[in-house]
């Protein structure tokens, strides 16, 4: 089945106590996408990839790193997590673009 | 940063009828709008998209209408059903990066 997966769907932490969210997806994408979800906001762009060892910022940089090593893994590293990260995260991937974005389930993230 | 705005946050509508969802863009220069649902508890899902060289896109029971002289997009739901009760976000795409707007809840009253 094509999908995009991410690891863990929740995660409560601490601040500064350095976490990566997993998003793998099995459709041989070029592109992959990073946002954060947060009520009357919608989403927000982090960080993309437009392919291995290609990465870029989004609207929202700050405070996130990501890796893109291997077409299907495009991890979200947060060093130092603080509260105002906490959100609704969600990863993307498309075959190229412009083109349609298939969106994961969802990481929802808790920074105490 | 880029706009993407909504004119209504909630829209409610009777089952059966039409529904009309619009949005509105910023920057002239995109050139891919795409219309996301997105339901309780799931990850935003696909429902149909258009590029700036057309005014009008249909698939199956919905419609995107695109007026680039106003920037404006809009998203018609044919024969409203409850399972299209959910939050619905136009997108917009420019230089690599994607731009959503907040959103507009449907409900679908039965």
């Amino acid at each position: 089945e094509a999908q995009v997966t991410q690891n863990p769907r929740y995660l409560i932490t601490v601040t500064g106590k350095k976490l990566t969210v997993t998003c793998s997806q099995n459709m041989n994408h070029e592109y992959m996408s990073w946002y954060r979800q947060d009520p009357g906001l919608g989403l927000r762009q982090i960080y993309y990839s437009m392919n291995v060892e290609v990465t870029d910022k989004g609207d929202v940089p700050e405070g996130y790193k990501v890796s893109r090593k291997e077409k299907r893994n495009f991890p979200l590293i947060l060093e130092s997590p603080s509260p105002n990260q906490t959100s609704l995260y969600f990863c993307a991937s498309s075959l190229s673009l412009p083109d349609t974005q298939y969106f994961g389930p969802g990481t929802r993230l808790t920074v105490l | 940063g880029e706009s993407v705005g909504l004119h209504l946050p909630t829209l409610s509508v009777q089952e059966g009828d039409n529904s009309i969802i619009n949005c509105a863009y910023s920057n002239s220069a995109s050139d891919y709008f795409i219309w996301y649902k997105q339901e309780s508890g799931k990850g935003p899902q696909f429902i149909i998209d258009i590029r700036s060289n057309m005014d009008k896109r249909q698939g199956q029971r919905v419609t995107v209408l695109l007026n680039k002289t106003v920037k404006h997009l809009s998203l018609q739901i044919a024969a409203t059903q409850p399972g299209d009760s959910a939050v619905y976000f136009c997108a917009e795409y420019n230089f690599n990066k994607f731009y959503f707007g907040s959103g507009t809840k449907l409900n679908v009253k039965p």
